[in-house]
Formats: structure tokens, C-alpha cells, sequence
């Protein structure tokens, strides 16, 4: 079975500053998918960001890019410009035919 | 697009007594749904995935006969919690996706907190 590593329970940031949460994976599949979810107060889970495995080239939306290094099965988030609203629970997920979350890290953005 | 809908957001029920969670896919589609559980501060753990028309498949530790899922249509799966506990309260959350395999990002609904008194 798959398995989701997040070693940060909890993680802070400057607003405007870069924060990097980290994510670890274990699977002997060679395709599949990986995701970010963030979770605000109100437990609404978000899309953050994907990334399909065949693909070398690290995703990047707006603000949001990812280090994805196959061999090392690491995924990590890259939070540039933190904003207040990025204050939240920040799920890494592994995806096949079903989804497998890590445990999860707290991000509080300071003003 | 590609919403899902779940309810009650909230419930609190009496020890003993049964109670039932509805998640719909409103703009598409949904052969597969899953259903997880969420304790206060904790991850996501996957408890089933329900299949449209057969039977669900639970994972390990997961009670079929307590946790019952129903999924009759493609828009639409139940999960029913029966002779609830205490410790049957937690943060209950339904998912799908649209279309075919796993390159479609799961849709979450907005959860049901229940609390069994």
C-alpha cells in the first residue's frame, strides 16, 4: 500500500516570505498522481496543485510550484509571496484509483 | 463545474440510533466515490470506496456492517452509520471525480460533523 510521509506538523512564515512544506511517498507503481490539498478553518478541501509522475517538469500555478523528484519520491510545496489567506492545513496526497493523504502541516502566515 | 454536494453538514444523533450522510455529484457523473474520516487535527483516512451498482469496497479496519454505503445511482452515494457510538463522532467527507482514472483531482463535498451523544 502507498503511503504519504509529511514531517512538519506545523510550519510559519513571514507574509511575502517563500515557505517550503515537504512531502515524502512510498509506492513500487511507476504511474500515478500527486496532489496538494489545503484545508482553511471551515475543512473545505482545496485543490492546490498536481502532478502527474511521467511528467519531469515540476508544476507551477501562480504562487504554488512543486519539486517533484521521482527517484527520491519527494514532493514538495512551494509557497512563494505567503499571503494571510494561506494560513491553513496542507494535505500531500497520492492518487491511483484511489487517494492516500499525509498527515498533514500547519501553516500559519504571520502579518 | 464539478461539484459535490453533501448532506447533513451537521448531525448529532442518540447512541443507538442510525444515521445517514448523502453525497451527490451535481454536474457530472460518478462511477466511484470515496468516503473519509477526519478526527479533530488529524489527516484524511480513507474508509471506503463506493462503486455504482456493486458492492463497496472498505479498508482495513473499517466495520461494513456499521459504516453502510449505498450507492444507487451515478450521482449519488449514502453512507449510513448504524447503532452509532461516541466514538463515532469525527468529520465525515465524501469525494469523486469526473470522468475516467486518476488524472482528475477528487471533488470534495463540505463534510458532515456528527456527533453522537
Amino acid at each position: 500500500a502507498q503511503t504519504v510521509t509529511q514531517s512538519q506538523p506545523e510550519m510559519s512564515v513571514q507574509e511575502a516570505e517563500t515557505v517550503t512544506l515537504s512531502c515524502t511517498y512510498d509506492t513500487s507503481e511507476n504511474n500515478y498522481y500527486l496532489f496538494w490539498y489545503k484545508q482553511p478553518p471551515s475543512r473545505q478541501m482545496i485543490l492546490v496543485i498536481r502532478q502527474e509522475a511521467y511528467k519531469q517538469q515540476n508544476a507551477t500555478e501562480n504562487r504554488f510550484s512543486v519539486n517533484f523528484q521521482k527517484a527520491a519520491k519527494s514532493f514538495s510545496l512551494k509557497i512563494s509571496d505567503s499571503q494571510l489567506g494561506d494560513t491553513a492545513m496542507y494535505f500531500c496526497a497520492f492518487s491511483r484509483n484511489d487517494m492516500r493523504f499525509g498527515a498533514g502541516t500547519r501553516l500559519t502566515v504571520k502579518p | 463545474g464539478a461539484v459535490v454536494s453533501q448532506h447533513p453538514s451537521w448531525v448529532i444523533c442518540k447512541s443507538g440510533t442510525s444515521v445517514k450522510i448523502e453525497c451527490r455529484s451535481l454536474d457530472f457523473q460518478a462511477t466511484t466515490m470515496f468516503w473519509y474520516r477526519q478526527f479533530p487535527k488529524q489527516s484524511l483516512m480513507l474508509m471506503a470506496t463506493s462503486n455504482e451498482g456493486s458492492k463497496a469496497t472498505y479498508e482495513q479496519g473499517v466495520e461494513k456492517d456499521k459504516f453502510l454505503i449505498n450507492h444507487a445511482s451515478l450521482t449519488l452515494s449514502t453512507l449510513t452509520v448504524t447503532s452509532a457510538h461516541p466514538e463515532d463522532s469525527s468529520f465525515y467527507i465524501c469525494s469523486a471525480r469526473p470522468g475516467q482514472g486518476m488524472v482528475s483531482p477528487l471533488h470534495f463535498g463540505n463534510g458532515t460533523r456528527l456527533t453522537v451523544t
